[in-house]
């Protein structure tokens, strides 16, 4: 069965402080390992794939890297506006090919 | 448009009651899905379809069912609604290797 688990579960920063959250997981096969934001009361929003060991993505504050146990999102000097829930999921062929998710990380990035 | 419609975005319903949540895409994926969510537990499947003909369960399927009327269509059913179904229910698509996109939700109160 594939577990993915996300820490820490809330993370509170100061803006400007920098920090990484951590998603890291037990998959058969895994085939891709998805990031998602979600602001309150709406969906998830898609933000990165990462398909294989030693890759990394960035779009604007964010990097998200890739081990074979586990991926880190990286905030760089966060602000406001980052704040959010931050999700990790996992694609794996163990799995049947359907996306399984972590519980999440609330990001509140105080001015 | 959205990729991925939800209706309706909320609904309060008494307890015994049936109650259809629908979904509509417009991105012609063929793997369809229904999550609950609700805080500190993540996303959890209900169910999910491959195809017009494929309908499975996920891993909390009880009390609810599903039918696909199309490719673009995909419909959750509580037969007999109860207070512990109160929750975010989110309808996803994915296509061949790709990321799931997600609904805006519907915020369902059994009361």
């Amino acid at each position: 069965e594939d577990q993915v688990t996300q820490s820490p579960e809330a993370l509170r920063l100061q803006e400007g402080e920098s920090s990484s959250l951590n998603c890291s997981y037990t998959v058969s096969g895994l085939r891709g390992l998805f990031w998602y934001r979600q602001d309150p009361g709406k969906g998830p929003e898609f933000l990165f794939t990462l398909y294989s060991a030693g890759e990394e993505k960035e779009k604007e504050r964010l990097k998200a890297t890739l081990t074979k146990k586990e991926s880190f999102l990286h905030i760089t000097a966060p602000k406001p506006e980052d704040s959010a829930t931050y999700l990790c999921a996992v694609f794996a062929s163990g799995g049947s090919y359907i996306p399984t998710f972590g519980r999440g990380t609330s990001l509140i990035v105080h001015p | 448009d959205a990729d991925v419609t939800q209706t309706p975005r909320n609904r309060i319903t008494k307890t015994g009651k049936r109650i259809m949540l629908e979904c509509s895409q417009t991105k012609g994926h063929d793997r369809m899905y229904w999550y609950r969510q609700d805080p500190g537990l993540g996303l959890r499947l209900i169910y999910y379809s491959f195809d017009v003909k494929d309908i499975n369960k996920g891993e909390i399927s009880d009390g609810y069912s599903v039918s696909r009327q199309a490719q673009a269509k995909f419909s959750l059913s509580l037969e007999s609604a109860i207070p512990n179904q109160t929750a975010l229910y989110f309808c996803a698509i994915r296509g061949p290797g790709t990321e799931a996109f997600f609904g805006q939700g519907t915020r369902l109160t059994v009361v």
